[in-house]
């Protein structure tokens, strides 16, 4: 019974360049929630997700960033056109009925903008 | 009035000692506070959690304090080990209703052996 996967864990971007993170739940879990973790930092939420739908995204910066957690594959975080205070580490929750209380944690992508 | 507070930045124990952390929240709608243990290169993983409707929750060492009227919780590791040396987090939510957590900046606990 494999846990959140999260791949890949670690991710070197050049600036202006595409980061793409992606994020496999729990089996049997349908709801994915994003967060961010910059260096020395508690976590802070990013976005949530169901199958198809985004349900909350209202912590995701406005520009460059996008998510989405098609039918079938994982869920992608996507950030376009990267910059150093990008560089974060990026973690993946996923829980089986929408509540806080079912969350599981992925081992996180560490992002490194160059 | 989402934020969630948390002290020490970080903390320095003896082996056998007590581990205490604090956390203070803003937003009294809020009904599930758990407290999430993290490793380097790890992800958080949920230590313990208590609702505001009891004002203890003990589980093995691990203790959370709840006090609802100073909207404060703490966090007790008692005989504290030199494998509970980690960052800890706190967080608060709404567990029915809402979609995040909002967690704490984290304690970096190091226990000495």
């Amino acid at each position: 019974n494999a846990g959140v996967m999260q791949n890949p864990r670690h991710l070197v971007r050049r600036r202006g360049q595409e980061a793409r993170l992606r994020c496999s739940p729990m089996k049997g879990h349908s709801h994915v929630y994003w967060y961010r973790q910059l260096p020395e930092e508690g976590l802070k939420f990013m976005v949530y997700l169901q199958k198809e739908n985004i349900i909350d995204e209202s912590g995701m910066p406005k520009e460059r960033f996008s998510a989405e957690f098609p039918k079938e594959g994982p869920s992608i975080l996507r950030i376009q056109q990267v910059v150093r205070g990008d560089s974060a580490a990026y973690f993946c929750a996923s829980s089986p009925r929408g509540t806080i209380g079912g969350y599981t944690f992925g081992s996180g992508t560490r992002l490194t903008v160059v | 009035q989402q934020q969630v507070k948390q002290s020490p930045q970080s903390l320095i124990v003896q082996k056998g000692g007590i581990s205490i952390i604090n956390c203070a929240y803003e937003n009294t709608a809020f009904d599930y506070f758990p407290w999430y243990q993290q490793f380097p290169g790890k992800g958080p993983a949920l230590l313990i959690a208590i609702r505001p409707d009891v004002s203890e929750k003990k589980e093995g060492r691990f203790t959370i304090s709840f006090n609802k009227s100073a909207k404060q919780f703490s966090l007790h590791i008692m005989d504290s080990q030199p494998g509970d040396s980690a960052t800890y987090f706190c967080a608060a939510g709404l567990e029915t209703s809402g979609s995040r957590l909002t967690f704490g900046e984290g304690t970096q606990l190091t226990v000495n052996p």
